[in-house]
């Protein structure tokens, strides 16, 4: 079945270490997008980053991820991690086939906690 | 622009108690979603909207959750004879259209069953 795999459970780094969050699906779907939502302490996810062109870097708020559909992933790394990148972070796929409703698959989240 | 809010932000029920939470999507969106996230499950899917018709309500638990939306500006989730295992963050959600993906999340309603 259609599904995404995140990095399990919690990844610590300390502040100004590189990070990187993995992330791999696996679908039928033929026409799909990504996304990176970022959920901070008692707020709402909200998009950090989305992609649906394969080998196309995208950036934002220092974050970065490409798509590569020739290894089913779309990983998400920062260069250097500052404290308020502590936040748990979902990856979802945004499925759809010609004719069929699509729909939106979320992998199970990790929790990102920088240190100083 | 008002994002989406949802009401409570917390509530406490007895079990066996009903409760209701409260959406108002964005306006001008025309797809409402609903999902409950726990440490253990993440988000999980309950149930969704488009131009307030029920779409899609595989995620929901058929005994004792029901959800409405009875205009545009308004859906709410109704869970009866709460258990404990139904205490959890439900959020909800809108978005423009079905397939963007890119959906804008209320803060959610934590709902704890004792």
């Amino acid at each position: 079945g259609d599904s995404v795999t995140q990095t399990e459970g919690l990844v610590t780094v300390t502040e100004g270490l590189p990070v990187k969050l993995n992330c791999t699906y696996q679908t039928t779907y033929l026409t799909i997008a990504f996304f990176w939502y970022v959920q901070y302490l008692n707020e709402a996810p909200q998009v950090l980053l989305k992609s649906s062109t394969d080998n196309k870097r995208t950036e934002h708020q220092g974050f970065h991820a490409t798509l590569h559909k020739s290894s089913s992933s779309f990983h998400l790394q920062k260069s250097s991690a500052q404290l308020s990148d502590s936040a748990l972070y979902y990856c979802a796929l945004s499925a759809s086939n010609v004719g069929d409703n699509s729909k939106l698959i979320w992998g199970l989240g990790t929790s990102l906690v920088v240190n100083p | 622009n008002a994002g989406v809010i949802q009401t409570p932000r917390h509530k406490v029920t007895g079990k066996g108690q009903e409760a209701t939470l409260w959406c108002e999507p964005i306006s001008g969106h025309s797809a409402v979603f609903w999902y409950r996230q726990t440490i253990v499950q993440g988000l999980e899917f309950l149930t969704y909207f488009r131009n307030q018709a029920p779409i899609d309500d595989s995620g929901m638990p058929k005994e004792r959750f029901s959800a409405q939306m009875p205009n545009q500006s308004h859906s709410t989730l109704k869970i009866q004879s709460t258990q404990p295992q139904d205490s959890a963050v439900y959020l909800c959600a809108s978005s423009l259209a079905r397939n963007t993906g890119q959906l804008y999340f209320g803060e959610g309603s934590k709902l704890t069953v004792l």
